[in-house]
């Protein structure tokens, strides 16, 4: 079964550092073809993908967040990790992990519970 | 960036109606394109990937396909369980994006 649980820091002031973990059990990073998706959304709105690392160490970034992303892995502790500088009120939503995997297909199927990050002074 | 242009934004059906929702890609993305329903509260469950392909445990009521680089969601005999909203994903190309989102509700 897998499993994904995110775990950040709840409430930070703006311009500091948001730094989220991603938690999972059920499959490995380190396993061809794994990977872990970062997803955001804020309340009453849509989502919208923020990065992907792969069992590889390839990365992956929405540039709409102009270099403000950093994600990272700790294959033997599967876990996953992000992080967002420089944050400020916009970056308020709740954070989701994702397991992404591709075979033949490329799916991003198992989704962790969220974490809900709140900017502000 | 490809944009996924999703409708309607919102819908109103009754139990056992068919629903049937689009997401129109601004390019190709061959069959690059995911499914999702959310409900209140939770976070997306996956229903289709592969633009066509029934992920597991997802009930046969629910069926993608494609027609060129417009796709759709249906439900064949719309569930009171199925209420939520539903978002399409491109994995085609970075960055991935999503749908807008389409809030069924219950007529």
């Amino acid at each position: 079964q897998v499993t994904l649980k995110e775990s950040g820091p709840g409430i930070l002031q703006p311009s500091q550092t948001l730094s989220l973990t991603c938690t999972f059990s059920g499959f490995s990073l380190s396993t061809y073809g794994m990977g872990v998706g970062w997803i955001r959304q804020p309340s009453g709105k849509g989502l919208e993908w923020l990065a992907n690392i792969w069992w590889d160490d390839d990365k992956y970034y929405n540039p709409s967040l102009k270099n403000r992303l950093t994600i990272s892995k700790d294959t033997s502790n599967n876990q996953a990790f992000l992080k967002i500088t420089n944050v400020d009120t916009a970056d308020t939503a709740t954070y989701y992990c994702a397991r992404a995997y591709v075979a033949y297909y490329y799916v991003m199927d198992a989704w962790g519970q969220g974490a809900s990050v709140t900017v502000s002074s | 960036d490809i944009q996924l242009t999703q409708s309607p934004a919102s819908l109103s059906a009754s139990p056992d109606e068919i629903v049937t929702i689009t997401c129109q890609a601004s390019q190709d993305i061959g069959s690059s394109l995911l499914w999702y329903q959310q409900k209140p509260g939770k976070s997306p469950q996956l229903l289709i990937y592969s633009a066509t392909i029934l992920a597991d445990g997802v009930p046969s009521r629910f069926s993608g396909s494609r027609s060129g680089t417009q796709y759709s969601l249906k439900i064949s005999r719309l569930q009171v369980e199925d209420i939520g909203t539903y978002y399409c994903l491109q994995v085609s190309s970075s960055p991935h994006t999503f749908g807008a989102g389409t809030k069924l509700e219950l007529k």
